[in-house]
């Protein structure tokens, strides 16, 4: 079965660039969500979106942001990147009426 | 605060043995339960879930039970194997208020020993 898909599965930057990462839901999903996991830390939500449209707003900075496009699919935008941004990035989706999140296999930024 | 709380952070057992791994949570707005299984370099992966008006699931060697008075819930895995070795968090949300974002403990690194 097809799972959620995130990209890359690997980034490197230098303080106060920019990066942007991209994740697929599992088709026929419509609810995307966004979470950061620290080292040695529980997963903590960013931000939402559901059919498009931000549906909630965790602990995300304002120097980042995110949206879901017209097939689904969402980009987290970073600026301005910091060490401790530093973490594993996590996108999940849920389908219509489901409770469940699918967990995609993350991004591990590493900020110099 | 930590809402969801996993207070042993590492279980050792023995093969064949039951993994007993606990989890409190201080939220009373909670109203569902899952909990999710991670390897290293993987996305935690979705393994059983429990709604606020039962006190018990079971799938297969997997069994999750709520105590909602006590605000606690334990899955119970029996009988364990090497492949369960893991980190296991819990996570809750509350289906009738925010969209559905989780909020997890911090996870039990379960060790299943042959």
């Amino acid at each position: 079965a097809a799972g959620v898909i995130q990209s890359p599965r690997h980034l490197i930057k230098e303080k106060r660039e920019t990066a942007t990462l991209k994740c697929y839901p599992i088709p026929r999903h419509d609810t995307v969500y966004w979470y950061q996991q620290g080292p040695g830390q529980d997963p903590q939500f960013l931000i939402s979106f559901y059919e498009k449209m931000q549906s909630d707003k965790g602990s995300i900075p304002d120097r980042f942001s995110a949206q879901q496009f017209s097939d689904y699919h969402s980009e987290l935008n970073m600026s301005s990147l910091e060490l401790g941004d530093s973490a594993l990035y996590f996108c999940a989706s849920r389908g219509t009426g489901g409770i469940e999140q699918f967990f995609g296999p993350g991004t591990r930024l590493t900020v110099l | 605060d930590q809402q969801v709380k996993q207070n042993s952070p590492s279980l050792s057992v023995q093969e064949g043995r039951i993994s007993i791994l606990n989890c409190d949570y201080t939220n009373s707005m909670f109203d569902y339960f899952l909990w999710y299984k991670k390897y290293p370099a993987e996305g935690p992966t979705f393994l059983i879930s429990i709604s606020s008006i039962k006190d018990k699931n079971e799938d297969g060697r997997f069994t999750v039970f709520l105590n909602k008075s006590a605000k606690h819930l334990s899955l119970h895995i029996v009988p364990s194997q090497p492949g369960d070795s893991a980190v296991y968090f819990c996570a809750a949300t509350s289906v009738g208020g925010s969209q559905g974002n989780l909020i997890f403990g911090k996870g039990t690194k379960l060790s299943v020993k042959p």
